[in-house]
């Protein structure tokens, strides 16, 4: 199975400021289709992940702008450009190139100073 | 798009319990859908995947670690998803997520508790 390894564990962030979050997996991620299929979701307290953003880059809908993805191959970024206070929680990245299974990151607690 | 678990709860080790997750907002025919589960300890872990209509080779997938004791399953006409649990241990505690397959799951349920414990 692919290993999904996100750091780091914790981004204590001053609100306004950028965040970063990197994913690393054990394997390339280019499917024989040619697309790479990484997404990352954000999980705030209580409830269930959310989708951000698709195939590497790609926002969901009503997402705002300030996310953005980026990477390719083995190593992926999530940035947040200036972080405000609905971005706290934790963010998840997760495969679907090498599916079965799905398989996720351990995730990356964002978190105001 | 609008997905509600339901079925979650206590049971003991050996148990069994049926998972339901009703699906509105979309064409629910149209879409392959997920079950996953997370707990502190191992985060989000995808369980199962059903194809638009379960059939063929490859119409049901399962995690290794539920493989011959998890059932996932769907009625298309009544626009629900099932994930029959059987053999049920007490590693099997967590929230129980069915979402909606996008290249990925897209849309998540609020989750529903399972907790297997004597």
């Amino acid at each position: 199975d692919i290993v999904m390894t996100q750091t780091p564990l914790s981004s204590p962030v001053t609100l306004g400021q950028p965040a970063s979050i990197s994913c690393r997996s054990s394997q390339s991620l280019v499917h024989s289709d040619g697309n790479t299929y990484l997404s990352w979701f954000q999980q705030r307290p209580g409830q269930p992940p959310r989708l951000l953003i698709y195939k590497v880059s790609n926002r969901i809908s009503g997402v705002p702008d300030r996310f953005s993805g980026s990477g390719a191959g083995t190593d992926f970024t999530l940035k947040i450009s200036r972080v405000e206070a609905e971005d706290v929680g934790v963010y998840y990245c997760m495969q679907a190139t090498h599916f079965p299974p799905l398989t996720f990151g351990g995730g990356t607690k964002v978190e105001i100073k | 798009v609008r997905l509600v678990e339901s079925g979650g709860g206590l049971v003991q080790p050996g148990g069994s319990l049926r998972l339901s997750c009703a699906a509105s907002g979309f064409t629910f025919t149209n879409y392959w859908m997920h079950w996953v589960r997370q707990t502190p300890q191992k985060g989000l872990v995808w369980v199962s995947r059903i194809t638009t209509d379960g059939s063929g080779g490859s119409g049901t997938l399962y995690a290794d670690s539920v493989k011959g004791r998890f059932t996932i399953s769907r009625d298309n006409a009544k626009n629900t998803l099932y994930l029959q649990m059987n053999s049920l241990r007490a590693e099997d505690t967590a929230v129980y997520y069915c979402a909606r397959d996008n290249y990925g799951p897209d849309n998540w349920g609020p989750g529903t508790l399972v907790t297997v414990s004597s």
